[in-house]
């Protein structure tokens, strides 16, 4: 079945770690690809996306991430992480791009508790 | 610029009740989405809309699910009667449009709770 997989469910980390967090998915085509966060008691929202061009995106808070087609990845880094970064993280895939329709499909998420 | 807005924000009900939730999406915002969450998962599409036409509920429970979006602005999703495998959070986006891989902006959510 078409999905989207994170890789880790729990991660934990001390401040000033690197971070990667995984993201595959088994749709073939034109895809958009989005990380959504969603920090304690509030709700989702978008961290960064890709459409096309530059495979490697940057988004708010020191965020990036990398569109490996031949992989079908598109993993979240940050270089130094942050106690605030505590949160639940989703990637997410719309699989209609080239259909120019606008769906997305989330990954189970990853939460990501940092200690200072 | 006010968000998406949710209500109620938590709801507890006895199995075989019906329940309602609302959502008001952002002004302008033509696309309008419901989600439901389950615990440990990310969320899952239930139904989008384009103005006032429902244009993707393949994955909406008919049985007992229905929604609608009068005049194309603010919507309600409807379960009657709920069941225990109900208890999720309840999530309504909304996008400016539906062009592939804009972004669709959360509400935070409404928490059934089925007993």
């Amino acid at each position: 079945a078409q999905s989207v997989s994170q890789h880790n469910h729990h991660v934990i980390l001390s401040e000033a770690a690197s971070l990667e967090l995984g993201c595959n998915y088994s749709y073939g085509g034109t895809v958009n690809l989005f990380w959504y966060v969603q920090y304690p008691g509030q709700h989702l929202q978008l961290l960064l996306k890709y459409f096309s061009g530059d495979p490697l995106v940057k988004g708010i808070k020191g965020f990036e991430a990398e569109f490996i087609k031949s992989k079908f990845s598109f993993n979240l880094r940050k270089p130094s992480v942050q106690w605030s970064d505590t949160a639940e993280y989703f990637c997410a895939v719309n699989p209609g791009a080239s259909g120019g329709y606008n769906k997305l499909i989330f990954g189970a998420g990853t939460r990501l508790a940092v200690h200072p | 610029e006010a968000g998406v807005v949710q209500s109620p924000r938590y709801k507890i009900i006895e199995k075989k009740q019906p329940v309602a939730f609302w959502c008001n999406p952002i002004s302008g915002h033509n696309t309008l989405y419901w989600y439901r969450q389950n615990l440990g998962q990310g969320p899952e599409l239930l139904i989008r809309y384009e103005n006032e036409e429902a244009v993707d509920d393949s994955q909406l429970p008919k049985d007992r699910f229905s929604a609608e979006r009068l005049k194309g602005v603010d919507s309600t999703l409807k379960i009657q009667p709920a069941e225990l495998g109900d208890s999720a959070v309840y999530l309504c986006a909304s996008s400016l449009d539906s062009t592939g891989g804009v972004e669709q902006f959360f509400g935070p959510g409404t928490r059934l709770t089925v007993l």
